[in-house]
């Protein structure tokens, strides 16, 4: 089993729609868990942190199930500038203090006008 | 002003040849590091340096070698490069080892071994 698993995509979804994301992970230890943004040939930038109680950040929600090793974005009216890669993030413990992420492969959406 | 640079950004180069790739950062953080991003877009860690020391050393091949010659500075340099290679290799920073904090990332450095 991958240690961050996503849907790759495509979602190809009009402007204005609401679309969500999934993403497990199989490290029951892990503390931190972000989304990550990377558009076409560029870097990857943080988009958000999820926290256990869930977090929203404008259009932009995203949820926590430690229970099911699950985590969820939901972008709500999509822009056509939302269009990008959406990567699942999770640390995982490498050693003492020192912690790594682990990325899943991302998922494309593709916002049509 | 650019928080997190790499040089080059594109590097096309022959089998066998060695190269290396800079990264610096600007912003204070304790903590850098190499991922590398292949073909189906599969982002992993490779290296990362706290304060100069080594604290992540993923399964690598040891023709990769990274050097930090102070904590804004992580360079890495390939030996005998082979086409596996042929990725996108990122730099990022962050404020401390401990991961719960934002990476930021350079812009990457397109590698093509012909």
């Amino acid at each position: 089993r991958k240690e961050v698993e996503q849907d790759p995509g495509p979602f190809n979804v009009p402007e204005g729609a609401t679309v969500a994301f999934n993403c497990t992970y199989s490290n029951s230890a892990s503390q931190s868990f972000f989304w990550y943004r990377q558009d076409c040939r560029k870097e990857p930038k943080l988009l958000m942190s999820v926290y256990s109680s869930g977090n929203e950040d404008g259009r932009f929600t995203a949820q926590l199930n430690r229970a099911s090793q699950y985590i969820s974005l939901l972008i709500r009216d999509s822009k056509l500038s939302d269009s990008a890669t959406y990567l699942c993030v999770v640390n995982a413990n490498y050693g003492g203090a020192t912690n790594k992420l682990i990325f899943g492969t991302g998922t494309l959406l593709a916002v049509q006008p | 002003d650019t928080a997190v640079s790499q040089t080059p950004k594109y590097l096309v180069t022959q089998m066998g040849n060695d190269k290396s790739i800079k990264c610096e950062q600007n912003l204070g953080h304790d903590t850098m590091y190499w991922y590398k991003q292949d073909s189906k877009k599969f982002l992993k860690i490779m290296f990362s340096y706290n304060n100069k020391e080594l604290i992540i050393n993923e399964t690598v091949p040891n023709r990769f070698s990274p050097k930090s010659p102070d904590k804004a500075h992580l360079n890495l340099h390939i030996n005998s490069l082979e086409l596996g290679d042929s990725a996108v290799y990122f730099c990022a920073s962050s404020p401390y080892r401990d991961s719960y904090n934002e990476q930021f990332f350079g812009p990457g450095t397109r590698l093509t071994v012909l």
